[in-house]
């Protein structure tokens, strides 16, 4: 069973701290991971789809980075901020499906 | 900016009922998708559509689901007799590229409670 898993479940910084999450994927099979970001009552939103070990991607004060080799990818928020509240899944594309993880929920307090 | 746009956003129904879940995804997108959520699980992925035909497939998505693309706009998707386990968030996605390389655009959701 292909399994995704993410940690901290849920993480509460101020504003302004920097924050990282981590995401665990099966490293045999892998094409791809993907990150989102999922507010409270709306759509997930894509932030980056990587493919390649070592890989690094930015969005503003968002980054991510990618080892293929060991299964992990991890999220970095630089300078958290209260429009940052949201839940961030990351999904690891795999024999033709994509397996999501549960998620990691982030609240910033002003 | 182009959506994915998906109704009914909640529906109630008897177990046993047929229901049909529909979507439009973005105009210019190639690639289909049906994920659901069940309350407090993870997000689960159940058919990708390509090319008029189902791509790939999960073991949830077993005889009693189905999808359409029955006018060129639309994405359904059909429970022919739901079980109270079907009760879940069911988002609809589609993509440019396929899930190896392209970022899926979701819609906002439809809620199915099923009694």
């Amino acid at each position: 069973i292909l399994n995704v898993e993410q940690s901290p479940q849920s993480l509460h910084v101020q504003e302004g701290d920097s924050t990282n999450f981590t995401c665990s994927f099966p490293s045999s099979n892998f094409y791809a991971l993907h990150w989102y970001r999922w507010e409270t009552a709306k759509s997930p939103e894509a932030l980056f789809v990587m493919t390649l070990n070592g890989d690094e991607k930015k969005k503003g004060r968002i980054s991510a980075t990618l080892n293929t080799k060991e299964g992990y990818s991890y999220l970095y928020i630089k300078g958290s901020q209260p429009e940052d509240s949201a839940t961030y899944l990351c999904a690891s594309y795999n024999t033709g499906k994509l397996i999501f993880g549960q998620g990691t929920t982030l609240q910033v307090k002003p | 900016e182009p959506e994915v746009t998906q109704t009914p956003s909640h529906q109630v129904t008897q177990m046993g009922q047929e229901v049909i879940l529909r979507c439009v995804p973005i105009s210019n997108h190639l690639y289909f998708y049906w994920y659901r959520q069940i309350l407090g699980q993870k997000v689960e992925f159940l058919v990708s559509f390509y090319n008029n035909e189902i791509s790939e497939k999960s073991e949830i998505f077993d005889d009693q689901f189905s999808v359409e693309r029955p006018d060129g706009s639309n994405f359904t998707l059909k429970i022919r007799s739901t079980k109270l386990e079907d009760s879940a968030m069911y988002f609809c996605a589609s993509s440019e590229q396929g899930m190896d390389t392209g970022e899926l655009f979701f819609g906002e959701g439809s809620r199915l409670t099923v009694l």
